[in-house]
């Protein structure tokens, strides 16, 4: 099916294990993010990528790792899980055509992560 | 730093009525403000998107303003009903990272009562 999928949408692993979250798109869309989502502080971006093998840091990158060898998918790892990266992670993607002035945001379906 | 306040955590309507939301910025002038819908264990989907020189922009039962003095945007859903029911969320670009990023609001939940 077209869009963006992301995968496994529900994660439960343990401190200090290395877990890869799975984003894929099927739009070709040049940019793709990764947010995390929390209460009380809404939703934070960790990397993106403005195409494959370009990626750069957003607002809170550390203990996380990225990779875009291929256009269409844009997977997350987490190093050395830590209880602080509980939490609710989107990935999006944005066709990145045009001027980028106003270009929206598509989301996938998020993947809930609990590290104990 | 650029920052975004969404005024209300939640807001309770009555069905019928008109809901309004709020967001303010600060530090810097956006070249545009984007509106999402988020439901219960989804992501968010893009809903309205209104540039500096509009001041409204309306889509169906929402309508969305843009006051570049105030610094303030208005959501606006009116004859909202129990469907409407979800959190909202307003996204200004990020001034100082990569051209289509977004910088969120903590959004606002909308409960609209039968």
């Amino acid at each position: 099916d077209a869009g963006i999928t992301q995968s496994p949408r529900y994660k439960i692993t343990e401190t200090g294990r290395q877990v890869t979250l799975m984003c894929h798109q099927t739009w070709s869309h040049s940019y793709m993010f990764w947010y995390r989502q929390d209460l009380g502080h809404g939703l934070r971006l960790i990397y993106y990528s403005a195409a494959a093998d370009i990626t750069d840091k957003g607002e809170v990158p550390d203990g996380y790792v990225v990779s875009r060898s291929k256009t269409e998918n844009f997977p997350l790892t987490l190093e050395s899980a830590t209880r602080s990266q509980t939490s609710v992670y989107f990935c999006a993607s944005l066709s990145g055509t045009g001027s980028l002035v106003g270009e929206t945001q598509y989301f996938g379906p998020g993947t809930r992560l609990l590290v104990l | 730093s650029q920052k975004i306040e969404q005024n209300s955590e939640a807001l309770n309507i009555q069905e019928g009525k008109t809901a309004t939301l709020t967001c303010n910025y600060t530090n810097y002038s956006p070249a545009y403000l984007q509106w999402y819908r988020q439901d219960p264990g989804r992501g968010p989907v893009f809903l309205l998107l209104i540039r500096e020189n509009e001041k409204e922009k309306r889509k169906e039962r929402l309508k969305v303003t843009f006051d570049t003095t105030l610094k303030q945007s208005l959501f606006h859903i009116t004859a909202s009903q129990p469907a409407d029911s979800a959190t909202y969320l307003c996204a200004l670009e990020d001034y100082g990272g990569s051209q289509g990023n977004l910088i969120f609001g903590k959004g606002t939940k909308l409960s609209v009562k039968p």
